[in-house]
């Protein structure tokens, strides 16, 4: 079956603190992954995206994440963490193909202490 | 979330009440598809169109019906609400140049 486990529902990390969040992903073909992020509120704001190439992929306001394909995880990091990171933060996995099915993790959600 | 309006934004209704989500696009994008969002649950499909004329089910399509007569919009209608639906559903498109996924702002509803 297809699915996406974020192991973490709740993080809390210090500001200026590093910050790794977990994606694990279970997918029969080659697949797409993507991290949003979602302020209260808010709607969903594309972080990063891969499909292929550098495995190491870099997204905007300083986020990065890594596949791995052996491990079936894409994480998501962050050297230094800015108290407006707060926010809630999901992992999804899709196809290639033109279904476009995206499936989503649980979310995430970081507490940025001060 | 330009290029992809959903309305409304906020709708209280009571049990068995009727309603239809509105989702429309001007970017003239062939995939288009509706999210429910509910706490520890991430995202989750609830139906999906490929283009004019075509749908399919999602993940959770019970209770809601789609369809597409035109690429622009979307809309998601829900026949007889139940408080199980109350959500905040997300309406979605595909980018497919650059693979990427634009979401709607979202609509919050309750129902009572």
């Amino acid at each position: 079956a297809q699915s996406v486990t974020q192991p973490d529902i709740h993080i809390t990390v210090s500001e200026g603190a590093s910050l790794e969040l977990r994606c694990n992903y279970s997918y029969g073909a080659t697949p797409y992954l993507f991290w949003y992020v979602q302020s209260p509120g808010q709607g969903l704001q594309l972080l990063l995206k891969y499909f292929s190439g550098d495995t190491l992929v870099q997204g905007i306001k300083g986020f990065e994440a890594e596949f791995k394909r052996s491990q079936s995880s894409f994480n998501l990091r962050k050297p230094s963490v800015h108290w407006s990171d707060a926010a809630e933060y999901f992992c999804a996995v899709g196809p290639s193909s033109n279904t476009g099915k995206l499936i989503f993790g649980q979310g995430t959600t970081l507490q940025v202490k001060p | 979330n330009a290029g992809v309006t959903q309305t409304p934004k906020f709708q209280v209704l009571k049990t068995g009440q009727s309603m239809t989500l509105q989702c429309a696009q001007d970017m003239n994008h062939e995939y288009m598809s509706w999210y429910r969002q509910d706490p520890g649950m991430g995202l989750r499909l609830i139906h999906y169109s490929v283009g004019a004329g075509i749908t399919d089910q999602g993940e959770v399509p019970n209770g809601y019906n789609v369809s597409r007569s035109t690429t622009e919009d979307f809309p998601l209608r829900l026949l007889s609400a139940a408080p199980s639906q109350t959500s905040v559903y997300f309406c979605a498109i595909r980018d497919l140049l650059n693979y990427g996924y634009t979401f709607g702002s979202g609509t919050r509803l309750t129902v009572v």
